[in-house]
């Protein structure tokens, strides 16, 4: 079992539509990441949250570390919002991280 | 935001050729370095630490000898894919950390080996 789990695997949308991802990992973790990969496959690093929540523009992630849990929102979604989102903790205390297989978003015009 | 920039964004390889691979912090000074590897469709995958002034850790199943990597200064660490085949085709990116638990991610370099 992945140590990080994402859900949906795939999201299709209609422009202007809100997006929700979710994120669950079943160790602890002191700060979460969330990453943004286009299909040209460079990685953008979007968050690094450990609590709470975080706002950059249209997206919105939250965590809730009692619950394991962390959520990235696309408000008013557009179609270069789409790419693969994936969140990643740290593994076992180290700086490495153990990354969630990503969620693929594809928003229609 | 901090950067982390890898060099050369692609490159195309014959078999049996060594490539390598750069990876910088602009902005920041980094002891530490991952070395990552993505297939297609598949999720990242952890290959090496680098460690400014020491040894490269290699995760299980990583030949060490097969990936070199170099991590001569605070800002440079450099991977080489010894004698690549064309197995060795995939996407590597490069993360820095800066400051504990901010990790910063290269753009990653895409090999393809002919």
């Amino acid at each position: 079992k992945n140590e990080v789990e994402q859900s949906p695997q795939n999201l299709t949308a209609q422009e202007g539509e809100f997006i929700t991802i979710n994120c669950s990992y079943s160790v602890g973790i002191s700060a979460l990441h969330w990453l943004q990969q286009h299909p040209g496959g460079g990685i953008v690093s979007l968050f690094m949250l450990s609590s709470g929540k975080k706002k950059h523009g249209r997206l919105i992630a939250t965590i809730n570390i009692q619950e394991k849990h962390s959520s990235l929102h696309i408000t008013a979604s557009h179609p270069r919002d789409s790419a693969v989102y994936i969140c990643a903790g740290p593994q076992g205390g180290s700086e490495k991280l153990v990354f969630g297989k990503g969620t693929k978003l594809t928003v229609n015009p | 935001g901090a950067v982390v920039s890898q060099h050369p964004s692609r490159v195309i390889c014959k078999s049996g050729t060594s490539v390598k691979i750069e990876c910088r912090s602009l902005d920041f000074q980094a002891t530490t370095m991952f070395w990552y590897r993505q297939f297609p469709k598949q999720s990242l995958m952890l290959m090496a630490t680098s460690n400014e002034g020491s040894k490269a850790t290699y995760e299980q199943g990583v030949e060490k000898d097969k990936f070199l990597i170099n991590h001569a200064s605070l800002t440079l660490s450099t991977l080489t894919v010894t004698s690549a085949h064309p197995e060795d085709s995939s996407f590597y990116i490069c993360s820095a950390i800066k400051v504990k638990d901010t990790q910063y991610f290269g753009p990653g370099t895409r090999l393809t080996v002919l």
